[in-house]
């Protein structure tokens, strides 16, 4: 099946840092989802990405569409303490009725 | 507004059991689609389903079984538990179906263990 890869698997780092992470897929999408998961808790959708080239921006997140349609990008500037979590990118497999997810990558900030 | 809601939040069953997890949409979703989350990795993708009907079903075996009420809320049921089976299930509700919207909502999810 369709599987997204992410990198990196874990992030350390210092309070005010900007991180990015990426995910990429061997098949094409035409939709990306960037979602941040938090102990306990379930997903919780950031950024949606419709369009190739597309830049979206949501408070101090940023994500890019992958202009081959194979890959997306996420940005946090200015890390806060609470930005602790994993971040999950996911895609729709090309029957749509159904959301394929990378593996995350664990975020640590550091006060 | 009341996002998606799950019950029960947790939950502990020993291998052979039975299990029904709930969940409620947003107000106005009338699609449902079910994952199964193992720790340390992404949710999987159980179940969606959409007005009642089945829309899609990922790799899991028949003891794995869902339905969707006419208020658009859903259960799933896993029979015959095995430890394998002990992980976060997620709950995702959008407004239409996935093919269309691709945007799912996530509930908080509810914890299972199989002893």
């Amino acid at each position: 099946g369709q599987q997204l890869n992410q990198s990196p698997q874990s992030m350390f780092i210092q309070e005010g840092e900007d991180v990015s992470m990426n995910c990429t897929s061997s098949s094409i999408f035409n939709t990306w989802l960037w979602y941040k998961q938090e102990p306990g808790e379930g997903p919780v959708l950031l950024i949606a990405l419709y369009k190739a080239g597309e830049l979206t921006s949501n408070g101090r997140l940023t994500a890019q569409f992958g202009i081959t349609r194979k890959d997306s990008f996420l940005n946090i500037s200015a890390s806060i303490p609470s930005d602790v979590g994993i971040y999950f990118c996911a895609g729709p497999v090309a029957s749509g009725s159904r959301l394929t997810f990378g593996e995350g990558t664990q975020l640590t900030v550091n006060p | 507004d009341a996002g998606v809601t799950q019950s029960p939040t947790h939950l502990i069953k020993t291998r052979g059991q039975q299990v029904t997890l709930r969940c409620s949409p947003i107000s106005g979703h009338k699609s449902v689609s079910w994952y199964q989350q193992v720790l340390g990795q992404g949710p999987q993708f159980i179940f969606q389903y959409y007005e009642k009907e089945e829309r899609g079903r990922g790799n899991f075996p028949d003891r794995f079984s869902a339905r969707q009420f006419p208020n658009y809320s859903s259960e799933l049921n896993v029979n015959a538990l095995l430890l394998g089976d002990s992980a976060l299930y997620l709950c995702a509700s959008s407004f239409l179906p996935a093919g269309a919207s691709n945007e799912q909502f996530f509930g908080p999810g509810t914890r299972l263990t199989v002893l």
